[in-house]
């Protein structure tokens, strides 16, 4: 298994629509995971983290499931300002702080 | 709070030149990484401090590419000489605590090799 490994994409989704994301990771040490937002030609944003089961802030849920190793982000009630990448991130095991970017998934949300 | 600062915010070059990239970091972040993301692809680390010390750069080219943050708060990154492959966005980003709070990103140099 790869070290982090998103859904391709890209996502085109209707607004109002439900869309969710998956990212598998491979190593089992690690604790946090973050989702993170990139608009086009600018720079990756801390969108939300991810410690114990799952997190919600208003429309967006991320999920951890430990056991199967993978996290997930849900975004309800899609608006077109939600189009952007959204990239997962896994931390490294250990205290080195290394942190690693899946490729990415593109979604599109159109009027 | 003043975010991370990155200069130039572009650059273009002719293949086998020389060109430098500089970061400031959020007053505080111990922690900087120097990201290469090319077009459709995630950020790739290059290199990751501590203070003033190499945590990791198992994905830096080195030999070409070189990195130092001598006083444990600015950095700069080097590409000598730089081939056509190494056009992309670098990205400079920062944190006081990466496992627990993330990290921070700076606009981004994009360097085009011609």
């Amino acid at each position: 298994r790869k070290e982090v490994e998103q859904d391709p994409g890209p996502f085109n989704v209707p607004e109002g629509a439900t869309v969710a994301f998956n990212c598998t990771y491979s190593n089992s040490a690690s604790q946090s995971f973050f989702w993170y937002r990139q608009d086009c030609r600018k720079e990756p944003k801390l969108l939300m983290s991810v410690y114990s089961s799952g997190n919600e802030d208003g429309r967006f849920t991320a999920q951890l499931n430990r056991a199967s190793q993978y996290i997930s982000l849900l975004i309800r009630d899609s608006k077109l300002s939600d189009s952007a990448t959204y990239l997962c991130v896994v931390p490294g095991g250990g205290s080195n702080y290394k942190l690693t970017f899946g490729k990415g998934t593109l979604l599109t949300v159109n009027p | 709070e003043a975010g991370v600062a990155q200069s130039p915010r572009y650059k273009i070059i002719e293949k086998r030149q020389s060109v430098a990239f500089w970061c400031n970091p959020i007053s505080g972040h111990a922690t900087l990484y120097w990201y290469q993301q090319i077009l459709g692809q995630g950020p790739k680390l290059l290199i990751q401090f501590q203070n003033n010390g190499v945590v990791d750069d198992s994905q830096l080219p080195k030999d070409r590419f070189s990195a130092e943050r001598l006083k444990g708060v600015d950095s700069t990154l080097k590409i000598q000489p730089a081939k056509l492959e190494d056009s992309a966005v670098y990205l400079c980003a920062s944190s006081s605590d990466p496992h627990q709070r993330g990290q921070y990103f700076g606009p981004g140099t994009r360097l085009l090799v011609l």
